[in-house]
């Protein structure tokens, strides 16, 4: 069964620094999502990304937060400038038409220190 | 805006018990409805969903029926197994958002953990 592939699964980082979050979804699929979950807290949905553009974001998507699809196949959440309240398991997903098909990754979990 | 509501968690019952697992929303229009489960370590999973009033969702033993009237989607199922220890979330998209491109985001309840014992 096709799966959405999110790496790495942990990753450290030092507050201040730059950190990208690689997804590769499912490859026949037109619509991407990132999604986070802060620990203890409820999934909040970031950014969706269609046809090359976002589509919606969240408050939560300010200037630090950006998405790109550079390759056709990749699809990466980068923050700039991490705080610690960043930390958090970052999903992506994806779904091809139609609002049932969504697939998540298992997530990375980032932690700010 | 949407929101979703669960019961607060976590549950734990023995195996064999009979689980209920409470979501109310707020969306204006007819959202779909959905649960999700996620096991330790793993994704997101779709577990079932319905998509208007009075549609009961199945899978796995496990039942949601589409309330409109008390805009509920609780999740229930009859015995439970070691194996269905996981977090289950509740979610809605709004469907009145169809023809745009921002179709199809979902909000999410806040998750319940579900401990099933021997």
């Amino acid at each position: 069964e096709p799966e959405v592939t999110q790496t790495p699964s942990h990753q450290v980082t030092q507050m201040g620094q730059e950190v990208i979050l690689r997804c590769v979804p499912i490859s026949n699929h037109l619509y991407f999502y990132w999604y986070r979950q802060i620990l203890g807290q409820k999934v909040e949905f970031l950014v969706s990304f269609y046809n090359n553009e976002i589509s919606e974001k969240s408050e939560i998507f300010d200037d630090q937060f950006s998405v790109e699809r550079p390759d056709g196949s990749n699809f990466t959440l980068k923050i700039r400038s991490t705080k610690l309240e960043d930390s958090a398991m970052y999903f992506c997903a994806s779904r091809g038409q139609g609002p049932y098909g969504y697939t998540f990754g298992s997530g990375t979990r980032l932690t700010v220190v | 805006g949407n929101s979703v509501t669960q019961m607060e968690g976590p549950v734990t019952l023995s195996e064999e018990a009979f689980l209920t697992i409470n979501c109310t929303y707020t969306a204006t229009g007819y959202p779909s409805l959905f649960w999700y489960v996620q096991y330790p370590g793993e994704g997101l999973q779709l577990l079932l969903k319905a998509t208007k009033a009075d549609d009961k969702g199945s899978n796995k033993g496990f039942e949601a029926t589409y309330r409109k009237e008390t805009t509920s989607f609780h999740l229930e199922k009859g015995s439970v197994q070691v194996s269905d220890s996981a977090v289950y979330f509740c979610a809605l998209i709004k469907s009145q958002d169809a023809g745009g491109t921002s179709y199809g985001k979902l909000t999410f309840g806040q998750g319940t953990i579900l401990t099933v014992h021997p």
